[in-house]
């Protein structure tokens, strides 16, 4: 099956900081990437939508300037979240979907997550 | 406003016995649904999938059965076994124009197959 790695699969960070999360399409070519953020208990809840090379649309309440998306090649998007608070300390997963071949178009392939800590 | 719902917080079944989970949904215009396990601290894995187009998908001890007529969803799996405890998602997706097909996700299902 399609392959998802994210990089780091934890992180702590001071708040204030900036925080890098690479999503990467290991055997397919992701067409749309999507991120989504998972509090303790709750269900997935998508972020934001990213095509390459465009620009990443956001769902409603996530702030676009905080949660930097880039999707410039067709395997990696990252996720940047700017001056971090803890409040945004969250379980962060990426996923991702191709325009077929091993990926079928109705289906995501989801990376193992980002462990997010801002103290 | 949950558009995607699993009402069951949490199921616990024998080994070797069937598991169902159910799951409701509210908008018409979904047409693709699909089954996610996920263990802690990893990213969900897709299980199955069915079209609105058909009212079963079976694959192997997994089976998803769909009513269009009473938006709901279930997902059997026979025999259990005490590796297929995670939780469960349940998530469509519509061909809208703009939709990208986005999933939406139910709240999640704790499944415990005990031995």
């Amino acid at each position: 099956g399609a392959v998802v790695s994210q990089h780091p699969s934890r992180v702590i960070c001071k708040s204030g900081t900036s925080v890098k999360i690479e999503c990467r399409s290991l055997d397919f070519q992701a067409t749309t990437m999507f991120w989504y953020r998972q509090f303790p208990k709750q269900s997935l809840m998508l972020m934001a939508t990213s095509n390459e090379g465009s620009k990443a649309t956001y769902e409603q309440g996530v702030e676009k300037d905080k949660f930097l998306i880039n999707h410039a090649s067709l395997t990696l998007s990252t996720l940047t979240v700017t001056s971090a608070h803890p409040e945004d300390s969250s379980f962060y997963i990426c996923s991702a979907r191709g325009g077929g071949g091993l990926s079928s178009y109705n289906e995501q392939f989801f990376g193992p997550g980002t462990r997010l800590t801002v103290l | 406003d949950q558009q995607v719902k699993q009402n069951s917080p949490s199921l616990s079944v024998q080994e070797g016995r069937i598991s169902i989970l159910n799951c409701d949904y509210t908008n018409s215009m979904f047409d693709y649904f699909l089954w996610y396990k996920k263990y802690p601290a990893e990213g969900p894995t897709f299980l199955i999938s069915i079209s609105s187009i058909k009212d079963k998908n079976e694959d192997g001890r997994f089976t998803v059965f769909l009513n269009k007529s009473a938006k709901h969803l279930s997902l059997h799996i026979v025999p259990s076994q005490p590796g297929d405890s995670a939780v469960y998602f349940c998530a469509a997706s519509s061909g809208v124009s703009g939709s990208a097909r986005q999933l939406t996700f139910g709240s999640g299902t704790q499944l415990t197959v005990l031995p």
